[in-house]
């Protein structure tokens, strides 16, 4: 069984200062991460994705995630929050492609405010 | 590219109705799938559809069932409607089944059921 537990529903910060939205996953395999974010009346959107290359991974608008095995975590985090980053965000874990299973499991979300 | 349509956007039934809702995927994706997420929570997966069969299934009971079309395009069907299956029901298209491929998200459609 795989699941994935997102460790703060809220987080609230100011405009400028960092953003962290911590992820811990448990799987028996090697997973696939993701990290989407999701704005009101909007579809998901995926931010950025690990998949056993480089640890540290990169993604659009400035967030970036770092995989840790030995913590089995995949925290998310941005230098400076903008007004727009305000959103829900979801952690995601999938299984390996040779498990022939395709779920996406999706943590329960972290709802990001950015005050002005 | 209009990116991943579905329709119709809200949806308002009765418990014991049936609903269909609609999806159409991004230009050139072939792969289909369904995931109902309750207010406040994050989204189950329900199905996924490849070549128009049903590749993989949730932990979602047989009143919840689905087809593809050679279009790709795809239904879902839930059957006896009951309180509880009041949820945004979001579809997402990824280009073939390997499960680490980017899903692409359409916006939803909300039922509630009354």
């Amino acid at each position: 069984a795989q699941s994935v537990t997102q460790l703060d529903s809220h987080v609230s910060v100011s405009e400028g200062t960092p953003v962290l939205l911590r992820c811990n996953y448990s799987s028996s395999y090697s997973p696939s991460l993701f990290w989407y974010v999701q704005h009101p009346n909007k579809g998901l959107q995926l931010l950025l994705k690990y998949t056993s290359a480089a640890t540290l991974v990169k993604g659009i608008n400035g967030f970036e995630a770092e995989f840790k095995k030995s913590e089995t975590s995949f925290h998310l985090t941005k230098p400076s929050a903008h007004m727009s980053d305000a959103a829900e965000y979801f952690c995601v874990v999938t299984f390996p492609l040779d498990t022939g299973r395709r779920a996406l499991t999706f943590g329960s979300g972290t709802r990001l405010q950015v005050q002005p | 590219d209009a990116g991943v349509t579905q329709s119709p956007t809200h949806l308002i039934k009765t418990r014991g109705q049936q609903v269909t809702l609609r999806c159409s995927p991004k230009s050139g994706h072939d792969t289909v799938s369904w995931y109902q997420q309750a207010l406040g929570q994050g989204p189950q997966f329900i199905f996924q559809y490849y070549e128009e069969e049903e590749r993989q299934r949730g932990n979602f009971p047989d009143r919840f069932s689905g087809h593809q079309f050679p279009n790709y395009s795809s239904e879902l069907n839930v059957n006896a409607l009951l309180l509880g299956d009041s949820a945004l029901y979001l579809c997402a298209s990824s280009l073939d089944d390997r499960p680490d491929n980017e899903q692409f998200f359409g916006p939803g459609t909300r039922l509630t059921v009354l």
